[in-house]
């Protein structure tokens, strides 16, 4: 079974403070996507990276894939109460048609006023 | 609007009672998907679709069916529930090649399996 590792689980943290949520497997993978989900609501998409090395920024957010696309890397400036919500890597496995996501177990991220 | 539309939202029952969880998608989506979320564990795929006719199994299929008559429709059927199955189940559609492009989740269903 793949695993994707997903590090811390739990954050709580003060306005202004900066964090880093981090997504670690022994897999390689084709894809990796971020989805952010709030309470009673689906996950949506935040970003996807797709080149081992490839780094993306969304506002506060930046998103890192790593080199040998094994591994990931979410990092926030900043942070803002309305950061708060549920973190969730997904990665897309190289040795299939498209059809499984394999999803870390999430980081709970709760930003302080 | 763009959307994809499960129901029931909350659905509470007894073990045994066969139950439906629909889901339908207004995007001409080829790919959809169903995932439950239970703490700690975060998402786990039940069975996808590529196509209409077409099904496959995920990581956690045991105690479920589905089935793709149309585009449009995924359902996902419980037999025979029980109480291991209560859980938030997630249906996403795709508009890419599997799963590679933006997945497009429904508001969630919270089930309850007494």
């Amino acid at each position: 079974t793949q695993l994707l590792e997903q590090s811390p689980q739990f954050l709580s943290i003060q306005e202004g403070e900066n964090l880093t949520v981090y997504c670690n497997s022994s897999s390689v993978f084709s894809s990796l996507q971020w989805y952010r989900q709030e309470p009673g609501e689906g996950p949506v998409l935040l970003v996807t990276v797709v080149t081992g090395g490839e780094v993306k920024k969304l506002k506060r957010l930046t998103f890192q894939f790593g080199d040998a696309r094994k591994d990931s890397s979410l990092h926030i400036t900043a942070a803002q109460p309305g950061d708060t919500g549920l973190y969730l890597c997904a990665g897309l496995t190289i040795y299939n048609q498209g059809g499984k996501l394999i999803f870390g177990q999430g980081t709970e991220l709760s930003v302080k006023p | 609007e763009a959307q994809v539309t499960q129901n029931p939202r909350y659905l509470i029952t007894v073990t045994g009672k066969k139950l439906t969880v629909t889901c339908s998608q207004n995007m001409n989506h080829e790919y959809m998907s169903w995932y439950r979320q239970d703490p700690g564990l975060g998402l786990r795929q039940i069975y996808y679709s590529m196509n209409v006719e077409v099904t496959d199994k995920g990581d956690v299929p045991e105690g479920y069916k589905v089935s793709r008559k149309e585009k449009r429709n995924f359902p996902l059927i419980l037999e025979s529930p029980s109480p291991n199955q209560t859980s938030l189940y997630f249906c996403a559609s795709s508009g890419g090649t599997g799963a590679r492009e933006k997945l497009f989740f429904g508001s969630g269903t919270q089930l309850s399996v007494l």
